[in-house]
């Protein structure tokens, strides 16, 4: 199983892009790499998923290089209502279930 | 559209009760569903699995236990809650029959264990 690493927090201010890494050395070939929103007592909204290159949403943009060893999410010019935990989640979600493990998520804080 | 509904949105047990959280799933056929645990603060704990009724997969075995008896329905049981199983749980539903279809997750239930 992948795991994945990324930062504990980062601070930003609004309309400003935010840039958040996730690394994991060991993902497999069929892994697929997924980013998740959550706020508080809520349940994860998905944001974006991309197996490599690049892939672009209305919300958000996925860069992922050609080892596929990390991925950054992207959010252009955030606002305060960006303030979340966001959770990079690698795993072969085609194989019909299965583990599909989190990590610790990073805790976006956004600023007037 | 597929929803998913967990209740209830929040618990208080006390310790050594029973626990029973249902999640059902909407709009959508043999669907993976999941149970995670989230205590406080932060860290998603994958607790089941499943692929399908009947099947299920444990990842943290404790005192906790899943069923699935129907297709879309999936069960979270206890009987007896300790004060460590307090924490925001959520449902999750995957599509059975596409490729990387990502999780979709329910309100969740927030349980405390007095």
């Amino acid at each position: 199983l992948a795991k994945t690493t990324q930062p504990i927090s980062m601070d930003s201010y609004e309309g400003q892009e935010v840039n958040i890494t996730c690394s994991h050395n060991n993902i497999a070939t069929n892994d697929y790499i997924t980013w998740y929103q959550q706020f508080p007592s809520q349940g994860p909204r998905f944001i974006i998923q991309g197996y490599k290159t690049k892939v672009t949403n209305e919300v958000a943009s996925l860069f992922i290089p050609a080892d596929r060893k990390s991925s950054t999410l992207s959010l252009p010019r955030v606002s305060l209502s960006d303030t979340a935990v966001y959770y990079c989640l690698v795993g072969d979600i085609g194989n019909q279930g299965g583990k599909l493990i989190f990590g610790q998520g990073t805790e976006l804080s956004v600023k007037p | 559209s597929q929803t998913i509904h967990q209740w209830p949105a929040t618990l208080v047990q006390p310790v050594g009760s029973p626990l029973s959280l249902e999640c059902t799933v909407e709009g959508t056929s043999n669907p993976n569903l999941y149970w995670y645990r989230q205590a406080a603060g932060r860290g998603l704990q994958l607790l089941f699995y499943s692929v399908g009724i009947g099947q299920i997969s444990s990842e943290v075995p404790q005192n906790l236990s899943a069923s699935r008896p129907q297709d879309r329905q999936f069960i979270l049981s206890s009987k007896k809650l300790l004060l460590s199983d307090s924490g925001f749980y959520l449902c999750a539903w995957s599509s059975g029959q596409a490729n990387n279809s990502p999780l979709h997750f329910g309100n969740g239930t927030r349980l405390t264990v007095t």
